[in-house]
């Protein structure tokens, strides 16, 4: 079962261009994490922010979480054709296990 | 470091047949979950192993089984195979971290996955 909504489905933008995505999720968790995918290939970790934690960056990322809202963003600045993925939220609950718990992620699509 | 390797990458089987899939994790790395991603659930847990332990399991069917070996490969078998099965599975390794190595899911680092088509 997925743990939250992503929004938007599916997003739209010119080269150089912010890009902003939006997670929701249901239970309190311990981290929530942000992976990328290419076309129906495997997941690559971008960035992993603890429930302690508000904002954290990597490079042209920027995640935020908002532990009273249940809801955490990833902002991507001047964003490259290269960027054109699909972008998934997964949180951590450790008492639920451990396991990642996927939203159903957010197509983005860069133009040059 | 060799990253997350799964094999094979296609496999078509039909309806009824059994398949095995294979993982090898990262160097270094004991545990090893496997997720189930198709366009209508999207990516779902099925099951984690740790130390040859299975420890922790999604909501799929006992059709779906899995193992892990001493050197931490891990193996999922599905049995008797239905059309839904058709997806991308997919393996992730990760370092046990937390109290005394009981929590790995941290950050988990996927292989390409293995593509099923059941015909």
């Amino acid at each position: 079962s997925q743990q939250g909504e992503e929004d938007p489905q599916a997003l739209s933008i010119q080269e150089g261009e912010n890009a902003t995505m939006n997670c929701s999720y249901k239970t309190s968790i311990n981290n929530l994490q942000w992976y990328r995918q290419n076309s129906g290939r495997g997941l690559v970790h971008l960035i992993l922010i603890r429930s302690n934690e508000r904002e954290k960056h990597s490079g042209r990322l920027r995640v935020t979480l908002d532990t009273s809202k249940k809801s955490s963003s990833l902002l991507i600045t001047a964003s490259r054709a290269a960027d054109t993925a699909s972008y998934f939220c997964a949180t951590v609950s450790y008492n639920q296990g451990g396991k990642l718990i996927f939203g159903q992620g957010t197509e983005l699509s860069v133009k040059p | 470091k060799a990253g997350v390797t799964q094999t094979p990458r296609y496999l078509i089987k039909t309806r009824g047949q059994q398949v095995t899939l294979s993982c090898s994790p990262i160097s270094g790395h004991r545990s090893v979950s496997w997720y189930q991603q198709t366009p209508g659930q999207g990516l779902q847990f099925l099951f984690e192993y740790f130390s040859e332990t299975q420890r922790n399991k999604g909501n799929f069917p006992g059709r779906f089984s899995g193992r892990q070996f001493s050197n931490s490969r891990s193996e999922m078998n599905v049995s008797t195979l239905e059309l839904g099965d058709s997806a991308l599975y997919l393996c992730a390794s990760s370092l046990p971290t937390g109290v005394g190595g009981m929590t790995s899911t941290d950050t988990q680092y996927f292989g390409p996955g293995t593509r099923l088509t059941v015909l």
